[in-house]
């Protein structure tokens, strides 16, 4: 069935380093692939998504990469700040479905 | 423009007793999806629903769960019997369309089972 791996499971930077997760997909029909921010005890929110017609986007400090080829995608922070510490998930959605299939999270603790 | 709305947000049963959650999705938004969140990890698909009709329940265990979205008024998911293992934050999200379309999640309930 389908799966989406997410590393690293937890991954500390100091303030203004950039930080970057890595998920890997299986299903190659997948063509849409949101991450969601979510703080302790609130709501995943979205904040990035990307379509398998591009390679990248950006949205000042937050990137998304995606390689079709090799089934991976990343998200990409740049000059980290506190308040980016939260965990993130990765999501993938096959073409021609509406299930989502979430990563397992990444805990992100920037270190002021 | 209210986002998406649950309630409640925490809800404590007994063993046994019966779990209702509801969702109210956003404004034009006509699908929407429930998800499990147990302490530590993902989000878990359980079941995606459109107005009066359930589109996909292969994430919902087969007994003891059921879920709904009328015609009229909020989606519910029921959970009868509790036992401790359901214990976990319950996610709502919407869309305004099914396939691949942006899903935004509403604040969840957290179920505790004493």
């Amino acid at each position: 069935g389908e799966n989406v791996e997410q590393h690293p499971s937890t991954l500390s930077v100091q303030e203004g380093d950039s930080a970057v997760i890595k998920c890997t997909y299986s299903d190659s029909a997948s063509n849409y692939f949101p991450w969601y921010k979510q703080e302790l005890g609130k709501r995943p929110q979205l904040i990035i998504d990307i379509r398998s017609n591009v390679g990248e986007k950006k949205d000042q400090r937050i990137a998304v990469t995606l390689n079709k080829t090799a089934k991976h995608f990343s998200l990409h922070i740049t000059e980290t700040q506190p308040e980016d510490s939260a965990v993130y998930f990765c999501a993938a959605v096959t073409s021609g479905t509406y299930k989502y299939i979430f990563g397992t999270g990444t805990r992100l603790k920037v270190l002021a | 423009n209210a986002g998406v709305m649950q309630n409640p947000r925490h809800l404590v049963r007994r063993r046994g007793q019966e779990a209702r959650l509801r969702c109210s999705p956003m404004k034009g938004h006509s699908h929407v999806y429930w998800y499990r969140q147990l302490p530590e990890e993902g989000l878990k698909f359980m079941v995606y629903l459109q107005k009066e009709n359930i589109i996909d329940e292969s994430g919902m265990p087969k007994e003891r769960f059921s879920a709904e979205f009328p015609k009229e008024g909020p989606s519910i998911l029921r959970i009868q019997q509790v036992v401790r293992g359901d214990s976990a934050a319950y996610f709502c999200a919407s869309s305004p369309g099914g396939q691949a379309a942006e899903q935004y999640f509403g604040p969840g309930t957290r179920l505790t089972v004493t």
